[in-house]
């Protein structure tokens, strides 16, 4: 079946670094991967679409400075996040959409603490 | 506008109880949903989807019943589980859109 790693699964980190967030499709290849945010007892929050290739869609009121993605290939997208602050802690889930099937599988999440 | 996420509702049941899990959404666009089950700090796990062109699917021990007209959606879970228990959402796609979109989500819990 569709697998989707992403890496870290945590991270840890002092304020103002940045930290990238890698979402691959292992075994299928994906044309868009969509990147979500989901804080503690909340639901999932569309931050970005990204397609191989081209620039990410952002969703409003994310900011593009400030969370960097990048589809450089049809199996990775990566998630920047610049000069991080402890209110960008949150759970950061990627998904991807295959290109033959249009089967979209999630993956495992990445936990971000920001010091 | 689009489903945002809110508090989560609580939902708890007794094993072996049918479980119904119910979700409204915005867009009328929208022509496929989708159930996911998430447990504590993993990603979402695809339950069972339907199409607009359907008004219920089911599955093994779930059934997935579409409303257009109210635009709601009910997840049900049949002979529920402590397995079960987890945040459930609900999630809109419209073709024309492209992007999955998550609804309120809801907190199974299954009481052995």
């Amino acid at each position: 079946g569709a697998v989707v790693s992403q890496h870290p699964s945590r991270v840890i980190c002092k304020s103002g670094t940045s930290v990238k967030i890698e979402c691959r499709s292992l075994d299928f290849q994906a044309t868009t991967m969509f990147w979500y945010r989901q804080f503690p007892k909340k639901s999932l929050m569309l931050m970005a679409t990204s397609n191989e290739g081209s620039k990410a869609t952002y969703e409003q009121g994310v900011e593009k400075d400030k969370f960097l993605i990048n589809h450089a290939s049809l199996t990775l997208s990566t998630l920047t996040v610049t000069s991080a602050h402890p209110e960008d802690s949150s759970f950061y889930i990627c998904s991807a959409l295959g290109q033959a099937a249009g089967v979209l599988t999630f993956g495992a999440g990445s936990r971000l603490t920001v010091l | 506008g689009e489903s945002v996420g809110l508090h989560l509702p609580t939902l708890s049941v007794q094993e072996g109880d049918n479980s119904i899990i119910n979700c409204a959404y915005s867009n009328s666009a929208s022509d496929y949903f989708i159930w996911y089950k998430q447990e504590s700090g993993k990603g979402p796990q695809f339950i069972i989807d339907i199409r607009s062109n359907m008004d219920k699917r089911q599955g093994q021990r779930v059934t997935v019943l579409l409303n257009k007209t109210v635009k709601h959606l009910s997840l049900q879970i049949a002979a529920t589980q402590p397995g079960d228990s987890a945040v459930y959402f609900c999630a809109e796609m419209s073709h024309q859109g492209g992007k999955l979109i998550f609804g309120q989500g809801t907190e199974l819990s299954v009481k052995p």
